[in-house]
C-alpha cells in the first residue's frame, strides 16, 4: 500500500541554523500538507499546497517558513532562522486524487525536530 | 477560531466492550470528519472519515455525525488492548483540517 514517507526520522540543529525536512507524498495525491505537534500538544496546521503554490497556511506559518516541491515526488518544508520554540514533531501529509471526491489525509511517519 | 473538543480521558474500558468517543466542533463551514488513531510517539493514522449526517460502519468502527449540533462520534466495538491509543478528532476541508487535543483510550484486558 502506498505511504507517505519522510526524512530525516530526527534533525537536531542549533538555534538560528536553517532547516530542510524532506517528505515524498503518495504518488497520485495533489494536495500536500505539513503539521506539527509539540510535544504533549495537540497537531497543528501549518501549511497545504495544491498546483505548485500555498493553498492555506495558519498563523504559525510565517515569514521563518517556506515549502518548495522541487522535482516531480519531493515536497520540503525549509525553517530559514530555527527557534527553541520548532522543537517539535513534524508531519507531512497528502490527499485527493484527479477523482477529487475525498478528502482524506494520510500522514507520514514525522520528523522529529530538535532545536537546541 | 476553529476549535475541536474532545475529553482527554482517559477512558477505560474493558475487552470486548464498546468504547465510545467523542468530540464537538465549532466551524459550521466544515465539510469532512475524520478520526485518527495516534500511539504514542508515532504518527496519526486515518482509521474513518465521514462527510454526511447519520451512521457509517466499517469493521469494528462506526463514526456518527450531526451537522446540527457540531457533533461527531466514534464508536469501536469489541475493544481490544491493541486498540489502546489516542484518538484524535479532526474536522475541516481539503486545504486544512483543525484536531482536538485526543481522547486516551485504555482497553482492559
Amino acid at each position: 500500500e502506498p505511504e507517505v514517507t519522510q526524512t530525516p526520522s530526527h534533525q537536531v540543529t542549533q538555534m538560528g541554523q536553517e532547516v530542510i525536512l524532506r517528505c515524498v507524498p503518495i504518488s497520485n495525491h495533489l494536495y500536500f500538507y505539513w503539521y506539527r505537534q509539540i510535544l504533549g500538544q495537540k497537531v497543528e496546521f501549518l501549511v497545504s499546497f495544491y498546483n505548485n503554490e500555498i493553498s492555506e497556511k495558519s498563523e504559525i506559518f510565517d515569514d521563518q517558513f517556506s515549502v518548495e516541491r522541487p522535482d516531480g515526488s519531493n515536497f520540503t518544508l525549509k525553517i530559514r532562522s530555527t527557534k527553541l520554540e520548532d522543537s517539535a514533531m513534524y508531519f507531512c501529509a497528502s490527499g485527493e486524487t484527479l477523482a477529487g471526491d475525498s478528502y482524506e489525509q494520510y500522514f507520514g511517519p514525522g520528523t522529529r525536530l530538535t532545536v537546541t | 477560531q476553529k476549535e475541536v473538543e474532545q475529553n482527554s480521558g482517559p477512558l477505560s474500558v474493558p475487552e470486548g466492550a464498546i468504547a465510545s468517543l467523542n468530540c464537538t466542533y465549532s466551524d459550521r463551514g466544515s465539510q469532512s470528519f475524520f478520526w485518527y488513531r495516534q500511539y504514542s510517539g508515532k504518527s496519526p493514522e486515518l482509521i474513518m472519515f465521514i462527510y454526511s449526517n447519520g451512521d457509517k460502519e466499517d469493521g469494528r468502527f462506526t463514526a456518527q455525525l450531526n451537522k446540527a449540533s457540531q457533533y461527531v462520534s466514534l464508536l469501536i466495538r469489541d475493544s481490544q488492548p491493541s486498540d489502546s491509543a489516542t484518538y484524535l478528532c479532526a474536522a475541516g476541508g481539503r486545504r486544512a483540517l483543525t484536531f482536538g487535543s485526543g481522547t486516551r483510550l485504555q482497553v482492559q484486558p
